[in-house]
């Protein structure tokens, strides 16, 4: 799985758009890149992924720049409950061989404050 | 349509004793995975399991430590004598059958204190 870097942590005021940015310099052409979020003591929670177009859900949306190198996850009216520690993971989902390599890998991520 | 889920929230053993930890996937949900996250630290994958097959157990430390997923019930975690260093949270996540893209969906995790 491609490494991924993010700023440890970002502030935001409540109702302004979060914008959390990822570097993901050495992905590949089949990875995809997926965003999860942990809000303090809870279990992660998936947010969106996106192989190469721009995706949108009713939480977020990605935005992938041309070459895939970087992404940016866009909160678009942050809100107090949008405080918790965001990772970026950049992997291959497909099954490999004779065994897979679905787990998902978490890296420090982006601890993200909406201040009031 | 109920989410992951895990009991119990809150385990409290001794050292040497036994913890049994146990997620039930969401509905359709045939994969399971286990995390540890220790105080202060990331989340750190431990195993993935289908149906009474255990795929990926590289995360898994050698020794007191099993998973299993039975044809009929919850997955478990089970760890044996345990010690102080076991203490963390414990997440459970589930992800339907294999397909191009997918997600995993997490439990709220089982604390695991030992005193």
């Amino acid at each position: 799985d491609a490494k991924t870097t993010q700023p440890p942590s970002m502030d935001c005021a409540e109702g302004r758009a979060a914008n959390l940015p990822c570097n993901h310099s050495t992905i590949s052409g089949n990875e995809y890149v997926y965003w999860y979020r942990q809000i303090h003591s809870q279990g992660p929670q998936y947010i969106i992924h996106g192989l190469k177009n721009n995706e949108t859900n009713e939480m977020a949306s990605l935005i992938i720049t041309e070459d895939r190198k970087s992404s940016t996850l866009i909160l678009p009216h942050a809100t107090l409950r949008d405080t918790a520690v965001y990772y970026c993971i950049v992997r291959n989902p497909t099954l490999i061989s004779s065994g897979s390599a679905r787990q998902l890998t978490f890296g420090s991520g982006t601890q993200l404050t909406v201040l009031p | 349509n109920a989410g992951v889920m895990q009991n119990p929230r809150h385990l409290v053993r001794r050292r040497g004793q036994e913890a049994r930890l146990r997620c039930s996937p969401m509905k359709g949900h045939s994969h399971v995975y286990w995390y540890r996250q220790l105080p202060e630290e990331g989340l750190k994958f431990m195993v993935y399991l289908q149906k009474e097959n255990i795929i990926d157990e590289s995360g898994m430390p050698k020794e007191r430590f099993s998973a299993e997923f039975p044809k009929e019930g919850p997955s478990i975690l089970r760890i044996q004598q345990v010690v102080r260093g076991d203490s963390a949270a414990y997440f459970c996540a589930s992800s339907p059958p294999p397909q191009v893209a997918y997600e995993q969906y997490f439990g709220p995790g089982t604390r695991l204190t030992v005193t």
